[in-house]
């Protein structure tokens, strides 16, 4: 099925710097979510957006639905050891009765002390 | 605890066994979805429910896997045959219609077969 592009595809940073990473589709989204996945676990919800442009924030979160609708962009700012995970974006078309989510490739991030 | 629930959390199995996976999706949540994860991939979507109703199924859904929802409340997807390209984490999602267009998980069933 389809995923949408992620990069980076995964990233070793240290504590304290700031990440970003973005998705990229060649289709439109009218709403994108971002996901972290722990080993094992599903994923969690970290933010929503529901219009372009939208830039939001959740904590040190902030995430931006991009103008042409099939981008966006999260920021992680002065990371700390439990960022570790993978980190999904998701997008939804929301055409008709479709109502599936479509998600990235994930980034991987792991922080060192 | 409120969220999405699965049941199993793993399961292993031989080949050609059948399995079933239940979801208890949050409680006013009429909408639920189910997603397989292979290792190193997003979520790929396989079908979803409103209420009881079945409205869609994704082309990576065989005829080997079947999902219900009998009373709009939990759901059960059950493969039959099972191969060994159907080890995965198997993910269940819920919202509500109307409301905010976004997906609580739950913690997933992974399923590995051998």
């Amino acid at each position: 099925g389809q995923q949408l592009n992620q990069s980076p595809q995964s990233m070793f940073i240290q504590e304290g710097e700031d990440v970003s990473m973005n998705c990229t589709s060649s289709s439109i989204f009218n709403t994108w979510l971002w996901y972290k996945q722990d080993p094992g676990e599903g994923p969690v919800l970290l933010i929503a957006l529901y219009k372009a442009g939208e830039l939001t924030s959740n904590g040190r979160l902030t995430a931006q639905f991009g103008i042409t609708r099939k981008d966006s962009f999260l920021n992680i700012s002065a990371s700390i050891p439990s960022d570790v995970g993978i980190y999904f974006c998701a997008g939804l078309a929301n055409t008709g009765t479709a109502s599936k989510l479509t998600f990235g490739t994930g980034t991987r991030l792991q922080v060192t002390l | 605890d409120t969220g999405v629930s699965q049941d199993p959390r793993h399961k292993i199995t031989k080949r050609g066994q059948n399995v079933t996976f239940r979801c208890d999706p949050i409680s006013e949540h009429n909408r639920l979805y189910w997603y397989r994860q292979t290792l190193g991939q997003g979520p790929e979507f396989l079908t979803y429910f409103q209420n009881e109703a079945q409205l869609e199924k994704s082309r990576l859904l065989s005829d080997r896997f079947s999902a219900e929802r009998p009373k709009g409340s939990f759901s059960t997807l059950e493969i039959q045959r099972t191969e060994q390209g159907d080890s995965a984490m198997y993910l269940c999602a819920s919202r509500m219609t109307g409301g905010a267009e976004t997906q609580y998980f739950g913690p997933g069933t992974r399923l590995l077969v051998l």
